[in-house]
């Protein structure tokens, strides 16, 4: 089946740094998703994209989807304690929407 | 206005014991799918159903059935508890097949011993 590597697997930074993480895949993606699940919760959808090379943006957070349809990469600028939790990346070819493979998730640790 | 509702929060089971996980939805959503999510990993497929009386495996089906008699419920049942069925389950609903908005559920923690 198609396999996700997202990295980094862990981030630590200071407080109004700027946070990048990616995803990449051996096959294409005809949709790229970033979720942020908190501590004992679900996850929570944060960018879709579905375009080759689209670039969105919801507040601090900023997604683009790889040209070649097998990368995607979430930034996230001037981090907040509260940007705390583990992000996931998303993939789904085809139609299906809940057919979507994960990827292994990035830690992300903010020191006030 | 509860979204995706899933129980128990939390179960022990005994190895061999079987148990039944539910999860409705209130918002009249086409699409709903089970994951399971293990430690230091992603989530991973389990079931899926694109609509009522419609189901369909994931990655990870064995152990596990599922059914949908009808659009608000997608129960999922482990036939026999094995240690290795140990995780943290989502259900997850969709408007559409096409849609890629996915709503999750709050997580049900199981234990099997």
């Amino acid at each position: 089946g198609q396999q996700l590597n997202q990295s980094p697997q862990s981030m630590f930074i200071q407080e109004g740094e700027d946070v990048s993480m990616n995803c990449t895949s051996s096959s294409i993606f005809n949709t790229w998703l970033w979720y942020k699940q908190d501590p004992g919760e679900g996850p929570v959808l944060l960018i879709a994209l579905y375009k080759a090379g689209e670039l969105t943006s919801n507040g601090r957070l900023t997604a683009q989807f790889g040209i070649t349809r097998k990368d995607s990469f979430l930034n996230i600028s001037a981090s907040i304690p509260s940007d705390v939790g583990i992000y996931f990346c998303a993939g789904q070819l085809g139609t299906n929407a809940g057919k979507s493979t994960f990827g292994d998730g990035t830690t992300l640790t903010v020191k006030p | 206005n509860a979204g995706v509702t899933q129980t128990p929060k939390f179960q022990v089971l005994k190895t061999g014991q079987s148990m039944t996980l539910q999860c409705a939805q209130d918002m009249n959503h086409e699409y709903m799918s089970w994951y399971r999510q293990d430690p230091g990993m992603g989530l991973r497929l389990i079931h899926y159903s694109v609509g009522a009386g419609i189901t369909d495996q994931g990655e990870v089906p064995n152990g596990y059935n599922v059914s949908r008699s009808t659009t608000e419920d997608f129960p999922l049942r482990l036939l026999s508890a094995a240690p290795s069925q140990t995780s943290v389950y989502f259900c997850a609903s969709s408007p559409t097949r096409w849609e890629g908005t996915i709503y999750f559920g709050e997580g049900s923690w199981l234990t099997v011993v």
